[in-house]
């Protein structure tokens, strides 16, 4: 059973224009989530994350929302540059924080210029 | 600050030899780590991970073995390698408790023959 799910394989956007990510996930125990981004033959790196008590995180272009009620967050970057073109994976935390991250498997974001 | 390490950063290895990959951490102590497995165009599989050294929990079952011989040092094994092992491997750590980023290391892309 997928924890933490990522609907949309691949994105397309053209540059300048906003890029949203969407993620939904299933157990309402999980309170912190991560955006991480990975190029190819590269380890992913932390983008931005947001803790259950907040419903928004920004960090420059990148902005996380979460709507708890949905079980559903969504990563929002403007403008979009080529430069952003990756995988971007979704990850959710159990409140222990020793339990591993569930990820979700991913999102290639294509920006177009 | 804190760093991590992997090698080798490429490998191409007979099928049926065995395999030693390893991660160091370095800045931190007492990690939480991870070793995560992504196949081509697939998503991050976890396939073990400590909370302690000499304490490994796997998540798939499968011919690889991790050990943890000392608190920041992280090591994933195989006796005899199969094709489907073919993949790029990726070690992570993170510090236990709540609302904490993981970090990843750069991967070893393993290539069994």
């Amino acid at each position: 059973d997928q924890q933490v799910k990522q609907n949309s394989p691949s994105l397309s956007v053209q540059e300048g224009r906003i890029s949203i990510l969407n993620c939904d996930y299933t157990n309402s125990m999980f309170d912190y989530f991560l955006w991480y981004k990975k190029y190819p033959a590269e380890g992913p790196t932390f983008l931005i994350s947001i803790s259950s008590i907040k419903d928004k995180n920004e960090d420059g272009r990148f902005t996380v929302f979460l709507n708890k009620s949905a079980k559903h967050l969504s990563l929002h970057i403007v403008p979009s540059q080529p430069g952003d073109s990756a995988v971007y994976f979704c990850a959710a935390s159990h409140p222990s924080g020793n339990t591993p991250l569930v990820f979700g498997k991913g999102t290639r974001l294509s920006v177009i210029a | 600050s804190q760093t991590i390490h992997q090698w080798p950063a490429t490998l191409v290895q007979p099928v049926g030899s065995p395999l030693s990959l390893e991660c160091t951490v370095e800045g931190t102590s007492n990690p939480n780590l991870y070793w995560y497995r992504q196949a081509a165009g697939r998503g991050l599989q976890l396939l073990f991970y400590s909370v302690g050294i000499g304490q490994i929990s796997s998540e798939v079952p499968q011919n690889l073995s991790a050990s943890r011989p000392q608190d920041r040092q992280f090591i994933l094994s195989s006796k005899k390698l199969l094709l489907s092992d073919s993949g790029f491997y990726l070690c992570a750590w993170r510090r236990g408790g709540r609302d904490n980023e993981q970090f990843f290391g750069p991967g070893t892309r393993l290539t069994v023959l």
